[in-house]
């Protein structure tokens, strides 16, 4: 059965203090991974897409990077704007007639201080 | 602004309401979505259209009824609705590679509409 588990569940950091998301996938198959970024009370907001072991997408203070079982999102000297739950999700290859549906992650919740 | 417009984005309704929630996307895409947000549970497909056609039916249960008459609008009609569906649902629309072919992972999803059931 395809799977994502993200962790931790949560994450504070101080300003300024790097640290790694990760999220781990089984899935039979991967056509790609998506990192998406959603604020309270608002929908999830598309980050990276990966596709393949080895590759790395940045942006601002985020990097993601992708191995053949997890993908980490690092995040360096974090400011408070970048609080927010960060959800994965994985496309299966082999989808069928399932149209390629994204199977998501529970999200880790970071919260930075100033 | 994403592009994907949902309303209302707070519902209160009882148990034997029948109430609708709206989804409106300006962004050209073929494929839009319903996602149901609990907390502490990842996002949960409900239901996915491609070019207007239904494809994906995760097993909901026929209190929650999609239309989508064309590729901007979707539709989820609610009735007779239990207390645990309280959720926060989501629309969002992609593109699609064609029919019969895969959705991009890219979604671009509405801000919600908090239901609350009575």
């Amino acid at each position: 059965e395809d799977q994502v588990t993200q962790s931790p569940e949560a994450l504070r950091l101080q300003e300024g203090e790097s640290s790694s998301l990760n999220c781990s996938y089984t899935v039979s198959g991967l056509r790609g991974l998506f990192w998406y970024r959603q604020d309270p009370g608002k929908g999830p907001e598309f980050l990276f897409t990966l596709y393949s072991a080895g590759e790395e997408k940045e942006k601002e203070r985020l990097k993601a990077t992708l191995t053949k079982k997890e993908s980490f999102l690092h995040i360096t000297a974090p400011k408070p704007e970048d609080s927010a739950t960060y959800l994965c999700a994985v496309q299966a290859m082999n989808y069928g007639g399932s149209q390629g549906n994204l199977i998501f992650g529970k999200g880790t919740k970071l919260s930075v201080k100033p | 602004e994403t592009g994907v417009t949902q309303t209302p984005r707070h519902l209160v309704m009882g148990m034997t309401n029948k109430k609708s929630l709206k989804c409106e996307q300006h962004l050209g895409h073929n494929a839009m979505y319903w996602y149901k947000q609990s907390a502490k549970k990842p996002l949960e497909l409900m239901f996915v259209y491609n070019f207007k056609e239904q494809t994906e039916n995760n097993s909901v249960p026929s209190r929650f009824s999609p239309e989508c008459p064309n590729s901007s609008h979707l539709f989820l009609h609610l009735h007779t609705l239990q207390p645990e569906d309280s959720a926060l649902y989501l629309c969002a629309s992609s593109r699609n590679e064609g029919r019969g072919r895969a959705n991009t992972g890219e979604l671009f999803f509405g801000e919600g509409s908090r239901l609350t059931v009575l």
